[in-house]
């Protein structure tokens, strides 16, 4: 079945460094790739997504691009502030109504 | 536009008692999911409903149910509550059909506490 395998953290980072989450799936079709993130007490919110292979996706300064050949979409940013600590989570949907979603990835970045 | 709301954000329950949670979509959103995310199990998924048909379901005990009414509103409802549903319960909407069908905007959460 579908499943995504996001790098384990916690990752703690200084203000401005550079951040990488990888993310690499599997799926038996072609599936849509998305990166949510939770701040504490919320619910999650869309942070960007790729529906084709080679497709970027990016908002915020955020950017991962669906790389079919790898079956990876890792989320990088190039400088990191403390208001982008939260909870990350890559997900896919391979056209059956539901996410399948990675375990998280908690980054804490310092000032 | 207004988001997702799901009523209530918290609830306490003991063994035994029963639940059930609301979901109301974005407004023109016809799909409405629901996930479980508890600390040990991450975010799993409980079922989906697009025009009040249940179109996927994950792997859940039947004690785990829902509904969808013509308004798009769902509900879920949980019996025999267990320690173990103790968990943060997420709805989601989609349009639900088309290239978005599966770009979901989720909403705060309920959580629900069974003692």
């Amino acid at each position: 079945g579908d499943s995504v395998t996001q790098m384990e953290g916690p990752v703690t980072l200084s203000e401005e460094a550079f951040l990488t989450i990888n993310c690499t799936y599997t799926a038996t079709g072609y599936p849509s790739l998305f990166w949510y993130v939770q701040y504490p007490g919320e619910g999650l919110q869309l942070l960007l997504k790729a529906t084709k292979a080679d497709d970027k996706g990016s908002n915020k300064g955020f950017e991962a691009t669906y790389r079919k050949e790898t079956t990876s979409f890792h989320l990088e940013k190039g400088s990191v502030q403390v208001s982008d600590s939260a909870v990350y989570f890559c997900a896919l949907s391979d056209n059956d109504y539901k996410l399948s979603f990675g375990a998280g990835t908690t980054v804490t970045v310092r000032a | 536009k207004a988001g997702v709301t799901q009523t209530p954000r918290y609830l306490i329950k003991t063994r035994g008692q029963q639940v059930t949670l609301s979901c109301s979509p974005i407004s023109g959103h016809r799909s409405v999911s629901w996930y479980q995310q508890t600390p040990g199990q991450g975010l799993q998924f409980l079922f989906e409903y697009f025009s009040e048909t249940q179109r996927n379901k994950g792997n859940f005990p039947g004690r785990f149910s829902g509904r969808q009414f013509s308004n798009s509103r769902s509900e879920m409802n949980v019996s025999t509550l267990e320690l173990g549903d103790s968990a943060l319960y997420l709805c989601a909407s989609s349009l639900g059909r088309g290239r978005a069908v599966n770009e979901q905007f989720f909403g705060p959460g309920t959580r629900l506490t069974v003692l």
